[in-house]
């Protein structure tokens, strides 16, 4: 089915280690999107990428690097993650600058920082 | 900076009460607004958009929205809930340019009784 997809859906880490969170749409989509959901605080932007090639630091961006490694790929990056870091990711995608259609979101991953 | 604020954080009805829940943004210019639903466990539909036209539009579900201009504000409603619409509902907004991305609020959890 056409969506966007994340990988892994859950994830435990210990304070210091790093990981990669992978996102991929096959919708064709321009823009790619990377939020974290956390109680009582809705979905935070973290970083974006308007079109290929180019990437966006969001409200929350720190302790992440992301990735545009093609049109389709989209991944976000802990060095070294922090139990701050504790949080539901969401990738989203959209078809243009502006989303007409509204955004594509996948079904998260649920990260903990031990 | 664009913001979102909805105000009520967590609304609790009886089967069959009406829903209105309250969402205001701030941005000078123009605004694509959104309300996105998120049912236990699950991640982002899509609720119901407005980009331009009429202010009230309607979504999935029996929901609608009105955006006001003059009070930067889209509320959500339905006539008559059911315990199926327990679930966070999030507003969210983006400025009307490429590239922009969407800024949500922090959500409210709505519970409805059967």
């Amino acid at each position: 089915n056409a969506g966007v997809t994340q990988t892994p859906k859950f994830q435990v880490l210990k304070t210091g280690q790093s990981m990669t969170l992978q996102c991929a749409q096959d919708m064709n989509h321009n823009s790619m999107y990377w939020y974290r959901q956390d109680p009582g605080m809705g979905l935070r932007l973290i970083y974006y990428s308007a079109s290929e090639g180019t990437t966006d630091k969001g409200e929350v961006p720190n302790g992440y690097n992301v990735s545009r490694l093609n049109k389709r790929e989209f991944s976000l990056r802990l060095e070294s993650a922090a139990p701050s870091q504790t949080s539901v990711y969401f990738c989203a995608s959209t078809s243009a600058g502006t989303p007409i259609y509204g955004y594509t979101f996948g079904s998260g991953t649920r990260l903990t920082v031990v | 900076a664009q913001s979102v604020s909805q105000h009520n954080h967590h609304v609790i009805l009886s089967e069959a009460a009406s829903l209105e829940l309250g969402c205001n943004y701030s941005y000078g210019g123009t605004v694509n607004l959104f309300w996105y639903v998120q049912y236990p466990g699950q991640h982002l539909q899509l609720l119901l958009k407005y980009f331009s036209g009429d202010p009230l539009v309607k979504g999935i579900k029996g929901f609608e929205a009105e955006f006001i201009k003059s009070k930067f504000s889209f509320n959500l409603r339905k006539p008559s809930v059911q315990w199926s619409d327990t679930a966070e509902y999030f507003c969210a907004a983006q400025a009307n340019q490429a590239g922009t991305a969407l800024i949500f609020g922090k959500g409210t959890t709505l519970s409805v009784s059967s």
